[in-house]
């Protein structure tokens, strides 16, 4: 079955603990794409990549790093969470931008 | 960075009404994509316009892209409760140094009662 993985799907943690959310597709795509979606705000673009080590900012990058050393997985890496990073996190994926995002079914991370 | 405003932020419509939800910007965008996500899942896409003025239609719904790609709307015939859900906007840049990213509006949130 064609689908985006995330793991965990939630996590309750504190502030300055390291943290990774994985990202896994199995579906051979080119661009993936990291997004937090918080109320009122719909979502927001962390980052994205392009193709295997390709990676830019979203609108809202700082205080989050990526890497895609692989096309199937992106992880997203918080390397000191604050409490306003705390928020529901979507993954996806497609074949380009412009084609048809694939999302997994979120992470909700709390940061307290 | 470019904005994609949608309106309205909340709807809520009895069964058999029509709507229209609206996405704005400044920026043109290559595309248009419509999504709508029901709670605990992610967004599922609906439909994609690529081209000025085109229009798209699934089912009840009618998709309009504007004629100059910077605008979109969505129009519901017929509302069921079944359409209840957040409806997302979402448009793809058109080029040059921010060419992969993907802005959302905000969302709309409908509620169609029985």
């Amino acid at each position: 079955e064609a689908q985006v993985t995330q793991n965990p799907r939630y996590l309750i943690t504190v502030t300055g603990k390291k943290l990774t959310v994985t990202c896994s597709q199995n579906m051979n795509h080119e661009y993936m794409s990291w997004y937090r979606q918080d109320p009122g705000l719909g979502l927001r673009q962390i980052y994205y990549s392009m193709n295997v080590e390709v990676t830019d900012k979203g609108d809202v990058p700082e205080g989050y790093k990526v890497s895609r050393k692989e096309k199937r997985n992106f992880p997203l890496i918080l390397e000191s969470p604050s409490p306003n990073q705390t928020s529901l996190y979507f993954c996806a994926s497609s074949f380009m931008v412009r084609q048809p995002q694939h999302f997994g079914d979120g992470t909700r991370l709390s940061i307290l | 960075t470019q904005l994609l405003e949608q309106s309205p932020q909340f709807l809520s419509i009895q069964e058999g009404e029509n709507l229209t939800v609206y996405c704005n910007s400044s920026s043109v965008f290559s595309s248009l994509q419509w999504y709508r996500q029901e709670p605990g899942e992610g967004p599922v896409l609906l439909v994609t316009v690529v081209t000025g003025g085109e229009v798209k239609k699934l089912k009840r719904l009618t998709f309009q892209f504007g004629d100059a790609r910077k605008d979109s709307s969505l129009h519901i015939t017929a509302a069921q409760p079944g359409d209840t859900g957040l409806y997302l906007c979402a448009g793809a840049n058109a080029g040059g140094t921010s060419y992969g990213k993907l802005t959302f509006g905000q969302g709309t949130i409908l509620t169609v009662h029985p």
